[in-house]
């Protein structure tokens, strides 16, 4: 199957600081990638819809200007939490679709810790 | 929007069982059904999918069936091993680029 990666696994920031998030596709072009929160025991909750090339699409009650999006290429896609809070904390995936729809596959996730 | 009912919420079988698990959804637009299984600590990994041109599919322990005119879909895993245990989510998306709407999870404990 293809392949995603997210970049870093785990992550622990203070409070106020700014936290980058990788997703990449490895061995396909993703013009779509999608951003989830999972909190402990939860489902996955959509955060956004990454498009290459143009401004992400936010769910409701997700403050972009908090959870920046940036899809500048076919393979990368970054999460960055603005001045992050202990709230913050969260296990954060990606996923992205194959040039054979709708197939999404996705990133092992990201830890973190805001303290 | 879709909104999508997972259950049982846990699961425990003796290993060698089957285990089931079903799914409902609201959105009649829905039309591609995918399961995941996750790990702890781990990305969700695609087990199996359907679309909703067939009512069954079928991958050595796994299966899925779809109801389209009653709205559910089940997973069926025969044989269950240790390895099996994991949370499984339900999923259903319009297809295309669209978002895919998860289930609530179902914990799945096999038991030696």
């Amino acid at each position: 199957g293809a392949v995603v990666s997210q970049h870093p696994s785990r992550v622990i920031c203070k409070s106020g600081t700014s936290v980058k998030i990788e997703c990449r596709s490895l061995d396909f072009q993703a013009t779509t990638m999608f951003w989830y929160r999972q909190f402990p025991k939860k489902s996955l909750m959509l955060m956004a819809t990454s498009n290459e090339g143009s401004k992400a699409t936010y769910e409701q009650g997700v403050e972009k200007d908090k959870f920046l999006i940036n899809h500048a290429s076919l393979t990368l896609s970054t999460l960055t939490v603005t001045s992050a809070h202990p709230e913050d904390s969260s296990f954060y995936i990606c996923s992205a679709l194959t040039g054979e729809l709708p197939e999404a596959f996705f990133g092992q996730g990201t830890r973190l810790t805001v303290v | 929007g879709e909104n999508v009912e997972q259950h049982p919420s846990t699961l425990s079988v003796q290993e060698g069982d089957s285990a089931v698990i079903k799914c409902t959804y609201s959105d009649s637009a829905s039309n591609y059904f995918p399961w995941y299984k996750q790990e702890l600590g781990k990305g969700p990994q695609l087990i199996i999918d359907i679309r909703s041109n067939v009512g069954e599919k079928k991958d050595q322990r796994i299966a899925v069936t779809l109801n389209k005119t009653a709205k559910h879909f089940s997973l069926h895993i025969t044989e269950t091993q240790p390895e099996d245990s994991a949370v499984y989510f339900c999923a259903a998306s319009p297809g295309g680029y669209q978002k895919v709407t998860f289930g609530t999870g179902t914990k799945l404990q096999v038991i030696p």
